[in-house]
């Protein structure tokens, strides 16, 4: 069975601060997406990550993947109230195409 | 370029009915998959269309059934509602068959009730 595994599941942190999400999945997937969502919206696209050792940034979020340990990390630099969101990581289902399979999410409240 | 559009946006169902919900794709795209999301739950694969096929399918029972148009745009409907299918419904649009463009779009969402 495909798993897609993020921690922490919930994050408060304080503005200014810097952190780490992670992203660990069972398949032999080379592709990694990392996608955001705000209370009662839809996902918005972050990073699509297409090979082992993909790095991309954008404003205060990088992202890499790592596919022989198959781990993804989301990293956070000097938080700001922003950036306070649910954070999913997911994966390519096998034989569906290009389906996705996501993680359960990671809530990250910034706090000042 | 127009993005991904879901009607409605919100709807109210009791347990037993039938429910259709509507998704058009962003322009440019063939591939539709929609997706189940619970509340605090990440969102689940129901199937997705590509071609006005099915091209796959997740851990969803036969009630769950779906449509594809020539136009890219598609129906999931959904018979015999059940309590536990009060979700977020999540339409997602790409375009298969570009190698490593798989940036999957998605729409508002419908907000399921059932009571």
């Amino acid at each position: 069975e495909l798993k897609v595994e993020q921690n922490p599941l919930f994050l408060s942190m304080q503005e200014g601060k810097n952190y780490t999400i992670y992203c660990n999945y069972s398949t032999t997937s080379d592709r990694l997406y990392w996608y955001r969502q705000d209370p009662g919206k839809s996902l918005e696209s972050l990073f699509v990550l297409l090979s082992n050792g993909a790095v991309k940034q954008e404003g205060r979020l990088m992202a890499s993947l790592d596919t022989k340990a198959r781990l993804s990390t989301l990293h956070i630099t000097a938080a700001v109230h922003d950036l306070s969101a649910t954070y999913f990581c997911a994966v390519d289902i096998e034989n569906s195409g290009y389906a996705l399979n996501f993680g359960k999410g990671t809530s990250l409240l910034v706090t000042p | 370029e127009t993005g991904v559009t879901q009607s409605p946006t919100h709807l109210i169902k009791t347990r037993g009915q039938q429910v259709t919900l509507r998704c058009s794709s962003q322009s440019g795209h063939n591939t539709v998959s929609w997706y189940q999301q619970a509340l605090g739950q990440g969102p689940q694969f129901i199937f997705q269309y590509y071609r006005e096929e099915e091209n796959g399918r997740g851990n969803f029972p036969p009630r769950f059934s779906g449509l594809q148009f020539p136009n890219y745009s598609s129906e999931l409907n959904v018979n015999a509602l059940e309590l536990d299918d009060s979700a977020l419904y999540l339409c997602a649009s790409s375009s298969m068959g570009l190698a490593g463009q798989n940036e999957q779009f998605f729409g508002p969402g419908t907000r399921l009730t059932v009571l």
